[in-house]
C-alpha cells in the first residue's frame, strides 16, 4: 500500500541554524501539508500546498518557514532559523483530494 | 476554531469490552476523520465520515455523525491490547486543513 515517507526521523540542530525536513508524498496525490505536533500537544496545522503554491498558511508558518516542491517527488519544509521552541514532531500529509489525508511518521526535530 | 475536543482524555479497558470516544466541534464541516497515534509516533488514519453521513463501520469501528449537535463518537468494539493509543478527531471544511482535537487515550488492560 503507498505510503507517506519522511526522513531524517530525528534531527538534532543548534539554535540559529538552517533545517530541511523531507518528505515523500503518495504518488498521485496533489495536496500536501505540513503539521506539527508540540510534545504533549495537539497537532496543529502549518501549511497547504496546491498546484505547486501554498494555499493556506497558519499563524506559526512565518517567514522562518518555507515549503518546496523541488522535483515530481519530494515536498521539504525549511526553517531558515531555528528557535528552541521550533522542537517539535514535524509530520506530512498528502491527499488526493476527496479529504482523507495520509500522514508519514514524522521527524522529530530537536533544537538545542 | 472548528477544532474538535474529544471526551473523556483517558480511558482505561480491559481487553475485549469496547471503547467509547466522542468529539465535539464548533463550526460546520465537510468531514470528520478519526486517526490513531501509537506513542511517539505517525498519525494512522482510521475513517472518514462526510458531513451528509449519519454513521460508518470499518471492522471493529463504528464512526457516528451528529452534525445537529456537531459532534461524533468513535467505538471500537472488542478491544485488543493492540488498540492501545491516541485516538483524534479532525475536521475539515475544505480540502486544505484539517483541525484536530487533544485526543483520547486509550489503554486495554490484558
Amino acid at each position: 500500500e503507498p505510503e507517506v515517507t519522511q526522513t531524517p526521523s530525528h534531527q538534532v540542530t543548534q539554535m540559529g541554524q538552517e533545517v530541511i525536513l523531507r518528505c515523500v508524498p503518495i504518488s498521485n496525490h496533489l495536496y500536501f501539508y505540513w503539521y506539527r505536533q508540540i510534545l504533549g500537544q495537539k497537532v496543529e496545522f502549518l501549511v497547504s500546498f496546491y498546484n505547486n503554491e501554498i494555499s493556506e498558511k497558519s499563524e506559526i508558518f512565518d517567514d522562518q518557514f518555507s515549503v518546496e516542491r523541488p522535483d515530481g517527488s519530494n515536498f521539504t519544509l525549511k526553517i531558515r532559523s531555528t528557535k528552541l521552541e521550533d522542537s517539535a514532531m514535524y509530520f506530512c500529509a498528502s491527499s488526493g483530494g476527496l479529504g482523507t489525508q495520509y500522514f508519514g511518521p514524522g521527524t522529530r526535530l530537536t533544537v538545542l | 476554531s472548528q477544532q474538535g475536543e474529544e471526551d473523556p482524555q483517558a480511558l482505561s479497558i480491559q481487553e475485549g469490552e469496547n471503547a467509547t470516544m466522542n468529539c465535539s466541534y464548533k463550526t460546520s464541516i465537510n468531514n470528520l476523520q478519526w486517526y490513531r497515534q501509537n506513542s511517539g509516533r505517525g498519525l494512522v488514519h482510521l475513517i472518514l465520515i462526510r458531513s451528509n453521513e449519519r454513521e460508518k463501520h470499518s471492522g471493529r469501528l463504528r464512526v457516528t455523525l451528529d452534525t445537529s449537535k456537531k459532534s461524533s463518537s468513535l467505538l471500537i468494539t472488542a478491544s485488543r491490547a493492540a488498540d492501545t493509543a491516541s485516538y483524534f478527531c479532525a475536521t475539515d471544511k475544505d480540502d486544505y486543513k484539517l483541525s484536530f482535537g487533544a485526543g483520547t487515550t486509550v489503554t486495554v488492560r490484558a
